[in-house]
Order: structure tokens, then sequence, then C-alpha cells
């Protein structure tokens, strides 16, 4: 069955760092997101990403986040200065036209 | 508005019993209402998904109820097992599930023998 993969699945840097989490979304899916789930809380949305350009972003994605593309495969969070409360578990969904958003394993971030 | 409104926060049942778990939104837009099961260190697995044209669906053990006129809607799992402990988000999004996901703050289960 095919899957949302992510990589790394920790990883832990300095605050003011920058950090990029990989995923690669279900093959013939066109909707890719990105969401954080801060320890014991619930999941939040970041940012959708549709035809190669931001479909829409929350309040949480500000200029220090980014997200691309690069390739037909990959689809790539990066945190330019990473700040404590940035730690958490970044999730990758995807999804192919209506409805189900599939879900990877996670990145759980640590900015120590 | 935005909101999606989950309880209990936590839950215990015995073997064998009904877990419930409900959900409760403002935003009369949302049409598709899905349901995840996330095991400790991963990430969340739909489970269970339901859009307001119908009143329930049922898949296995897992039911949803849903009540368009209440705004609510639940997740019921029969004769529950020790397997299903995990925490239990509800969500919500709109137009036909384009938009992000709205998610319920979590409901832990524990299944207990």
């Amino acid at each position: 069955e095919p899957e949302v993969t992510q990589t790394p699945s920790h990883q832990v840097t300095q605050m003011g760092q920058e950090v990029i989490l990989r995923c690669v979304p279900i093959s013939n899916h066109l909707y890719f997101y990105w969401y954080r789930q801060i320890l014991g809380q619930k999941v939040e949305f970041l940012v959708s990403f549709y035809n190669n350009e931001i479909s829409e972003k929350s309040e949480i994605f500000d200029d220090q986040f980014s997200v691309e593309r690069p390739d037909g495969s990959n689809f790539t969070l990066k945190i330019r200065s990473t700040k404590l409360e940035d730690s958490a578990m970044y999730f990758c969904a995807s999804r192919q036209v209506y409805y189900e958003q599939y879900f990877g394993p996670g990145t759980r971030l640590t900015v120590t | 508005q935005q909101q999606v409104k989950q309880s209990p926060q936590s839950l215990i049942v015995q073997k064998g019993g009904i877990s419930i778990i409900n959900c409760a939104y403002e935003n009369t837009a949302f049409d598709y209402f899905p349901w995840y099961q996330q095991f400790p260190g991963k990430g969340p697995a739909l489970l269970i998904a339901i859009r307001p044209d119908v009143s329930e669906k049922k898949e296995g053990r897992f039911t949803i109820s849903f009540n368009k006129s209440a705004k609510q809607f639940s997740l019921h799992i029969m004769d529950s097992q020790p397997g299903d402990s995990a925490t239990y988000f509800c969500a919500a999004s709109m137009d036909s599930g384009n938009t992000p996901l709205v998610f319920g703050k979590g409901t832990r289960l524990s299944v207990i023998a």
C-alpha cells in the first residue's frame, strides 16, 4: 500500500540553525500539506501546496518557514532560523483530489 | 468558528465495551469529517470519515454518527480491544476536503483487560 514517507525521523538542532524536513508524498497525489504537533497537543495546520505553489498557510507559517517541491517526488519544509518553540513533530500529508489526507510518520524536531 | 471541540480528553474502557468519543463544530461550511487514530511516535492514520449527506457510517467495529442539526459527530468503537488503545482525533474541513483539516484536541483511549 502506498504511503507518505518522511526523513529524518528525528532531527536535533541548535537554536538559530536552519533545518530542512523532507517528505515523499504518495505518487499520484496532487495536494501536499505540512502540519505540526507540539508534544501532547493537537495537530495544527501549517501550509498547503498545490500546482507548485502555496495554496493556503496558517499564521504559524511565518517568514521563517518555506516549502518547496524541488523535483517530482520530494516535498520539503525549511525553517531558516529555528527557535525553541519550533520543537514539535512535523507531519507531511498528501491528498489525491478530494477528501482523504494521508499522513506520514513524522519528523521529531528538537531545538536546543 | 474554525474550532472543533472534542471530548472526553481521556477515556478508559473495559475490553469488549463500547468507546464513545464526541466532537462538535460551529462552522456549517464544514463538509468532511474524518477520524484519525494515532499511536505514540507515529503519524495520524485515517480511520473512518463521513460527509454530511449521511447520518451514520460503519466500518467494521468503528461507526461514525453524524447529527447535522446539532453540529455534532461521534466515533463509536464496538467490542473495544487493548490494541485500540491510542489517541483519537476528530477533524473537519470544507469544500470537499480541499481546505486544511481542523483537528480536535484528541482523546486518549485506554482499553483495559
